[in-house]
């Protein structure tokens, strides 16, 4: 099995920064991913981790520490539109399983 | 290009009543997968499919089936309905390296059985 904790709720000011942590336990481990849900719609891809390190994608970044099973997400220069639930989820080997978390809502406050 | 599309969106069913939901995805995805969503629970992984002609069980396969005669079409039959079965239900996509690429998500079923 796996198992991924994240927090539940989160809340930010709009233009701040906000880093969302997620940390893991699973077997055979290939990746992190994060993906946005807003409410009523469908998860979406944001950024995968493979590696340890940073991946950035605009005004998102992504950070994974295989040897910490942790990763976190981070969000720039908030917008409202950024008010969502937001999911890690571990990719394991083999099939190309993705595993989610609970998902951690954040609400952008002006 | 569609994606992933999911009919129907919206459905009402009796405890013991089947249904198949459908999944269809137009990117030639050879991985296919369905999620269920209950409230403070995540997604979690239903079936899945590496090809046609091949499916396997995930986390929470108890009460449902599925197949996958085409590259296209991954139906979920639910065989009884329970109201342990209402959620919302979603069928995504991606190719073998999806990881890097991510999954690609229908708009969803919203399933209530009553």
């Amino acid at each position: 099995g796996q198992s991924l904790e994240q927090p539940s709720e989160v809340t930010a000011v709009e233009g701040a920064i906000v880093q969302i942590n997620c940390t893991y336990q699973t077997s055979g481990f290939y990746g992190l991913s994060w993906y946005q849900q807003h409410d009523g719609g469908a998860p979406t891809f944001l950024s995968y981790n493979g590696l340890d390190g940073l991946e950035e994608t605009g005004r998102f970044s992504s950070f994974l520490s295989r040897s910490d099973s942790y990763g976190y997400l981070l969000l720039q220069e908030l917008q409202m539109k950024d008010s969502a639930s937001y999911f890690c989820a571990v990719r394991k080997g083999g099939a190309n399983n993705l595993f989610f978390g609970t998902g951690t809502r954040l609400t952008v406050i002006p | 290009n569609a994606g992933v599309t999911q009919t129907p969106k919206f459905q009402v069913l009796k405890t013991g009543q089947s249904m198949t939901l459908q999944c269809a995805q137009d990117m030639n995805h050879e991985y296919m997968s369905w999620y269920r969503q209950d409230p403070g629970m995540g997604l979690r992984l239903i079936h899945y499919s590496v090809g046609a002609g091949i499916t396997d069980q995930g986390e929470v396969p108890n009460g449902y089936n599925v197949s996958r005669s085409t590259t296209e079409d991954f139906p979920l039959r639910l065989l009884s309905a329970a109201p342990s079965q209402t959620s919302v239900y979603f069928c995504a996509s991606t190719t073998p390296s999806g990881g890097s690429l991510g999954y690609t998500f229908g708009s969803g079923t919203r399933l209530t059985v009553v």
